[in-house]
């Protein structure tokens, strides 16, 4: 299996500028994550879904963020309008839930994104 | 809410040492992970522990729900080994969203 797979790997973009982070998940997987992580904050969830449905979207920072899960095997995060606080490592992680116990989660390599 | 405290904050240690690294948490849990981070940034997960004790290669994790505190242990330390490990908890109990410890740097040297 080729793992999570996240892109772009890095994205550098100007202030004000929409960015689309992509993932696609291990296939097979039925909840998928994802993550922001920064030196102050360290890693913190954004938003969950299972089965393509999200189901805590709390930490999410502000309308500008949104993400999609149009199927099983795609998910977007999408940054509208971006800004220089958004800049850091956006992980995307999935999951096979089969009970409340058995959760292990699978990382993907990250999207590096530079806001200027 | 759980709240996750992990120490020490940055580890350093000769090749060889055995090493602990500590996580406490403050709410009950059905699962603690362990994940470490490589320099590069990549993210694996270790561990995920219910009770009891697990072992993978020079790896161990015990944890104690009783006292709702965790260890991670690497037995024969090697340069290899220098990572962020990360200590995560679920949110509440029977949740899928995790709260994460802010990590413990470990540095081998050789």
């Amino acid at each position: 299996d080729a793992g999570v797979i996240q892109s772009p790997r890095h994205e550098v973009t100007e202030m004000g500028q929409e960015v689309t982070l992509r993932c696609k998940p291990i296939s097979g997987h039925n909840s998928l994550f994802w993550y922001r992580q920064t030196m102050m904050r360290g890693l913190e969830l954004l938003i969950y879904f299972n089965n393509n449905v999200p189901i805590d979207d709390s930490g999410m920072p502000e309308d500008r963020f949104s993400a999609k899960m149009p199927n099983a095997s795609f998910s977007t995060l999408k940054i509208q309008p971006s800004e220089p606080r958004d800049s850091a490592v956006y992980f995307c992680a999935s999951s096979l839930v089969w009970d409340r116990d058995s959760y292990e989660q699978y990382f993907g390599p990250g999207t590096r994104l530079t806001v200027t | 809410k759980n709240e996750v405290e992990q120490s020490p904050q940055n580890l350093t240690a000769q090749e060889g040492e055995f090493i602990t690294i500590n996580c406490s948490y403050s709410v009950g849990i059905s699962a603690l992970h362990w994940l470490q981070q490589h320099p590069g940034g990549g993210i694996v997960s270790l561990f995920m522990l219910s009770s009891g004790k697990k072992k993978h290669g020079r790896l161990i994790a015990t944890i104690n729900i009783q006292e709702k505190h965790s260890s991670l242990h690497i037995t024969a330390s090697h340069p290899r080994d220098s990572a962020v490990y990360i200590c995560a908890v679920p949110t509440n109990f029977g949740n899928e969203k995790l709260t994460f410890g802010t990590g413990t740097r470990l540095t081998i040297i050789p």
